[in-house]
């Protein structure tokens, strides 16, 4: 079947520009997962969703940073006033809880601040 | 939160050569998962394994929940093995080490 997909596989965009992020989970996974990772690092959890209830965003790095998971299913993350160290490659994961918090990836959005 | 520590970072081997790469955490936790990324940065499944052991063809993965470690066995590595392999443990939340780099060399 078809797995975790994110559009746009990368992003340029100019210093103080707000851009958004799409990621479409796994069908059927009821968690939804947003990560960063700059140049050379390991990933930096950002926020997670699970079904209905209250997102967890104790990863988000400022209030430019927020995302919305609509209907369940597809989830947008939107980065506002964009800096240039925002610049990293943001993937997206979504996992079928009740078979454990096994995740998938998605390819990743690389995104530029210039 | 939970410090997850890889080792060792970097590693060169000769192709068909085996290895073990070591994942340590600071806390219990109830999930945890071998990642594979390639040089195209794409993160690839190898072993879910909160516990226990686990073997797919040549990799098998080993967790000892109690002493907060698990380790991950590459044998007879091909140069397609070459990447970054990443820990991750948690709960709901996944907090990821960084990594062990593998180079394997024909």
């Amino acid at each position: 079947g078809a797995g975790v997909s994110q559009s746009p596989s990368n992003k340029v965009t100019e210093k103080g520009k707000d851009v958004e992020l799409r990621c479409d989970p796994i069908s059927g996974h009821t968690a939804l997962y947003w990560y960063r990772q700059s140049l050379g690092q390991g990933l930096e959890f950002l926020i997670y969703f699970q079904g209905n209830s209250a997102p967890d965003k104790s990863g988000l790095p400022s209030d430019r940073f927020s995302a919305e998971r609509t209907g369940g299913s597809v989830s947008t993350l939107t980065i506002q006033r964009t800096q240039q160290e925002d610049s990293a490659v943001y993937l997206c994961a979504s996992s079928l809880v009740s078979q454990g918090y096994e995740q998938y990836f998605g390819p990743g959005t690389r995104l530029t601040v210039t | 939160g939970i410090q997850v520590e890889q080792s060792p970072p970097d590693l060169i081997l000769q192709e068909g050569a085996n290895s073990t790469l070591r994942c340590n955490f600071s806390d219990s936790v109830n999930n945890l998962q071998w990642f594979h990324q390639n040089p195209w940065g794409q993160l690839i499944n190898l072993f879910y394994i909160p516990s226990g052991t686990k073997q797919n063809g040549r990799l098998s993965a080993t967790t000892v929940a109690t002493e907060r470690y698990s380790l991950l066995y590459i044998s007879s590595s091909q140069t397609t093995d070459s990447g970054v392999y990443f820990c991750a443990v948690g709960g709901n939340q996944f907090y990821f080490g960084t990594g062990t780099s593998l180079t394997v060399i024909p």
